[in-house]
């Protein structure tokens, strides 16, 4: 089955506690990219690879990482998390070929306290 | 599920009945445009997309309208269904870097 996964899909840390969410994609996409989603806010882009080591920022990539060693793996790192990164986390993936669909994971819930 | 949009616009229909779901986008520059249906506990998930070149696109239900003078966009669904109550985004992209608009809830009545 297609999909985009996502792990773990909750998780309640505390601040300055370095943590990794991973992202994988089994559809050979080359685009992925992570939102965070806020009340209100709608889905704000966090960071977005075009390929294997290839990133750039989106709108709020202050206070987070990525990497892309991998086609099929698109880690999220929060070295030092704070408060205000308690949100809902999405990764996504895209064929990267003239197709714009995205195909969303199911979601991380992060809490910071 | 999740809450993601306490205090969002919502739209609320009677089944059966049209439902017509806008956005206003803001980069003109955008060529890409997609709406996307998020149900409670889940990731957003594709419905259609329209490119900055057309004015209208159909799918099956649904019908994409695009007014690139007032930069608005609107989602209309035919004969709604208790099914497609959720919460609908519109996003704007180039091809990489995609903006989300805050998202509409619909509510379809029995």
């Amino acid at each position: 089955e297609a999909q985009v996964t996502q792990n773990p899909r909750y998780l309640i840390t505390v601040t300055g506690k370095k943590l990794t969410v991973t992202c994988s994609q089994n559809m050979n996409h080359e685009y992925m990219s992570w939102y965070r989603q806020d009340p209100g806010l709608g889905l704000r882009q966090i960071y977005y690879s075009m390929n294997v080591e290839v990133t750039d920022k989106g709108d709020v990539p202050e206070g987070y990482k990525v990497s892309r060693k991998e086609k099929r793996n698109f880690p999220l790192i929060l070295e030092s998390p704070s408060p205000n990164q308690t949100s809902l986390y999405f990764c996504a993936s895209q064929t990267g070929t003239g197709a714009y669909e995205q195909y969303f994971g199911p979601g991380t819930r992060l809490t910071v306290t | 599920g999740e809450s993601v949009g306490l205090h969002l616009p919502t739209l609320s229909v009677q089944e059966g009945d049209n439902s017509i779901i806008n956005c206003a986008y803001s980069n003109s520059a955008s060529d890409y445009f997609i709406w996307y249906k998020q149900e409670s506990g889940k990731g957003p998930q594709f419905i259609i997309d329209i490119r900055s070149n057309m004015d209208k696109r159909q799918g099956q239900r649904v019908t994409v309208l695009l007014n690139k003078t007032v930069k608005h966009l609107s989602l209309q669904i035919a004969a709604t269904q208790p099914g497609d109550s959720a919460v609908y985004f519109c996003a704007e992209t180039g091809g990489f870097k995609t903006i989300f608009g805050a998202g509409t809830r619909l509510f379809v009545k029995a």
